[in-house]
């Protein structure tokens, strides 16, 4: 039981590049979240699902997009790499809403 | 708008010295509250959830509690394995999202 993988763990993109941020769980959980953290602040919401075929804008979305076409994968597409998304990406999943949510190991991005 | 502040920052134990982390909190209807534990370089690890006011939960060393407009998260004889950022997050009414605050960063000398 892996819980919640991401991929890639860093990468480094160059200003106006594009890339997907890769999320898969194998806990058969409905709801996926996908959060940003900037050093030293808390995390921020950027997109979420509660289920395949559904998604929701969280507080930061402006500059991604997600899409849920399975209820184990929930991938983060990046188009025209700023440096303001520079950031640490947590992907996570709960069973429910408003219980515990297990994340991943987060993938670092770096945008030059 | 809802939001969750801890409080402090950074704090610095003895091994053996017990102290309280605190998170303050306004959401309009608190549906639960939830800690975590995230260790340098790793994602949030879950530590408890309480969802109304007066209730507590314990954990080892740790202990949560929860008033109408703030949370504490007591250690007790913490030991050099409880150095990590404690997180705090709240979810509202008619809500799936959850606040978070910015942590404290707790390091505890042996």
């Amino acid at each position: 039981n892996a819980g919640v993988t991401q991929t890639p763990k860093f990468r480094i993109l160059k200003i106006g590049q594009s890339m997907t941020l890769q999320c898969t769980q194998d806990m058969n959980h409905n709801y996926m979240y996908w959060y940003r953290q900037d050093p030293g602040m808390g995390l921020k919401l950027i997109y979420y699902s509660v289920g395949a075929g559904i998604t929701d804008k969280g507080e930061v979305p402006n500059g991604y997009n997600v899409s849920r076409s399975t209820t184990e994968d929930f991938p983060l597409r990046l188009e025209l790499a700023a440096p303001s998304q520079t950031s640490v990406y947590f992907c996570a999943s709960s069973s429910a809403s408003l219980v515990e949510q297990f994340f991943g190991p987060g993938t670092r991005l770096t945008v030059l | 708008e809802d939001q969750v502040t801890q409080s402090p920052e950074a704090l610095r134990l003895q091994e053996g010295e017990s102290s309280s982390l605190n998170c303050s909190y306004t959401v309009s209807g608190l549906r639960g509250l939830f800690w975590y534990r995230q260790d340098p370089g790793k994602g949030p690890e879950f530590l408890f959830t309480l969802y109304s006011a007066g209730e507590e939960k314990e954990k080892e060393r740790l202990k949560a509690t929860l008033t109408k407009k703030e949370s504490f998260l007591h250690i007790t004889a913490p030991k050099p394995e409880d150095s990590a950022t404690y997180l705090c997050a709240v979810q509202g009414d008619y809500t799936d999202k959850l606040i978070f605050g910015t942590g404290t960063r707790l390091q505890v000398f042996p």
